[in-house]
């Protein structure tokens, strides 16, 4: 079946550390991958997406890179701030069905 | 893109009573679902709200405790009924696009039942 797993929490990190939030999948076929960031008393917004392999996502200096060989996608940002602190879900999309990874809380100190 | 407004953005709410949140997107939309958030969890698919015909629930949730609406392609009503502490929670309508391939969420509905 197709399932997302992603990297436990909590992640503290002082400011301008480098961020890695790491993310594999389970696919039948070929997914689309996506990492959605949810801001304290938000909603969900995409942060970024990759809808086939090698495709790299890229937003606010988050990246990711959809990585067929090692079914990984990982979250990476060089130098987070404080404002980067959310909770980050990675997910995927397969034939009109979507699955979502556990969250990974990311505190992010000055 | 869609862009999605959900009411009201957060309740507290007496343990048994009812609530009705309502989803208003800004485009036609075939795909419209409803999902639960509780504290500190991910995401949890309640159901599949589908236009002119009733729900589809997911294992674990039923229609007389979560009756949901679907009037039209741009809107929905997802009723927490007969509420308990264990329904506090964050309550997500999203959509997803006409190519089936992204998923855009409202920003929530954070109920608190006493």
């Amino acid at each position: 079946g197709n399932s997302v797993t992603q990297m436990e929490g909590p992640v503290t990190l002082s400011e301008e550390a480098f961020l890695t939030i790491n993310c594999t999948y389970t696919a039948t076929g070929y997914p689309s991958l996506f990492w959605y960031v949810q801001y304290p008393g938000e909603g969900l917004q995409l942060l970024l997406k990759a809808t086939k392999a090698d495709d790299k996502g890229s937003n606010k200096g988050f990246e990711a890179t959809y990585r067929k060989e090692t079914t990984s996608f990982h979250l990476e940002k060089g130098s987070v701030q404080v404002s980067d602190s959310a909770v980050y879900f990675c997910a995927l999309s397969w034939n009109r069905q979507f699955y979502f990874g556990t969250g990974t809380s990311l505190t992010v100190i000055p | 893109s869609a862009v999605i407004s959900q009411k009201p953005s957060r309740d507290i709410c007496q343990r048994g009573t009812s609530l009705t949140i309502q989803c208003q997107v800004d485009s036609q939309v075939t795909m419209m679902f409803w999902y639960r958030q509780q504290p500190g969890q991910s995401l949890t698919l309640i159901a599949t709200a589908n236009q002119g015909s009733e729900a589809t629930y997911e294992s674990g949730f039923v229609i007389d405790k979560f009756p949901i609406s679907r009037p039209n392609l741009t809107f929905s009503t997802l009723t927490v009924s007969n509420m308990s502490p264990e329904d506090s929670s964050i309550y997500l309508c999203s959509v997803v696009d006409r190519a089936g391939n992204e998923q855009f969420f409202g920003p929530g509905t954070r109920l608190t039942v006493l």
